[in-house]
């Protein structure tokens, strides 16, 4: 069964500093694995999905990387702002898992002004 | 193009009542699956339908929770005889098949 672990749970920052989310996963066969931003009381805002043949994928200030075999994700953020501010979720589809995404609980970011 | 559609975004219901959620997805997009929210939890994975089809419902309990998505017209869950322990958010997504999926902004429902 495919478990995913997003640790700290939550982090408080000043704006301005670069940030490394950590996310992991037991089952090493899988499909992809997206990161996700959710705003309180929003639904989820795709950031970065990386397949399972890649490395890494980069969106603006963000850099995903994906290290399969070791189960191991992480999301940098540079320059960190109060708009990054939400909880980041990591999810992945495992082969053979129809599809579905099994979700870590998250991690809450604070970026302070 | 419109996003994933979700309707109503918050429904109150009393204990013994049904609630029904409703879920529009992205146009193109045939793959539906709903998640629960449940407070201080991470979404939890619920069912995964294409049109007229169930393909995976690991996720439903087993009792009073049905969900369907027919040729025509939204996604719906349905939840019979609420009981407060179904108090949570309940998000759609929808995608294309093995890629991204697009998350709706949810319904929150509250079973008092």
């Amino acid at each position: 069964k495919q478990e995913v672990t997003q640790i700290p749970a939550a982090l408080s920052v000043p704006e301005g500093e670069n940030l490394v989310l950590n996310c992991s996963f037991t089952d090493s066969a899988i499909y992809n694995l997206q990161w996700f931003r959710q705003d309180p009381g929003k639904g989820l805002t795709s950031l970065l999905l990386i397949q399972s043949s890649q490395r890494e994928q980069t969106s603006g200030r963000l850099n995903a990387s994906l290290d399969k075999s070791s189960g191991r994700s992480t999301l940098y953020i540079a320059a960190s702002q109060p708009g990054d501010s939400a909880t980041y979720l990591c999810a992945v589809q495992t082969q053979g898992g129809s599809e579905k995404l099994v979700f870590g609980k998250g991690m809450k970011l604070t970026v302070n002004p | 193009n419109a996003g994933v559609m979700q309707n109503p975004r918050h429904l109150v219901r009393r204990r013994g009542q049904e609630a029904r959620l409703r879920c529009s997805p992205m146009k193109g997009h045939s793959h539906v699956y709903w998640y629960r929210q449940l407070p201080e939890e991470g979404l939890k994975f619920m069912v995964y339908l294409q049109k007229e089809n169930i393909i995976d419902e690991s996720g439903m309990p087993k009792e009073r929770f049905s969900a369907e998505f027919p040729k025509e017209g939204p996604s719906i869950l349905r939840i019979q005889q609420v009981v407060r322990g179904d108090s949570a958010a309940y998000f759609c997504a929808s995608s294309r098949g093995s890629e991204t999926q697009y998350f709706g902004p949810g319904t929150r429902l509250l079973v008092l």
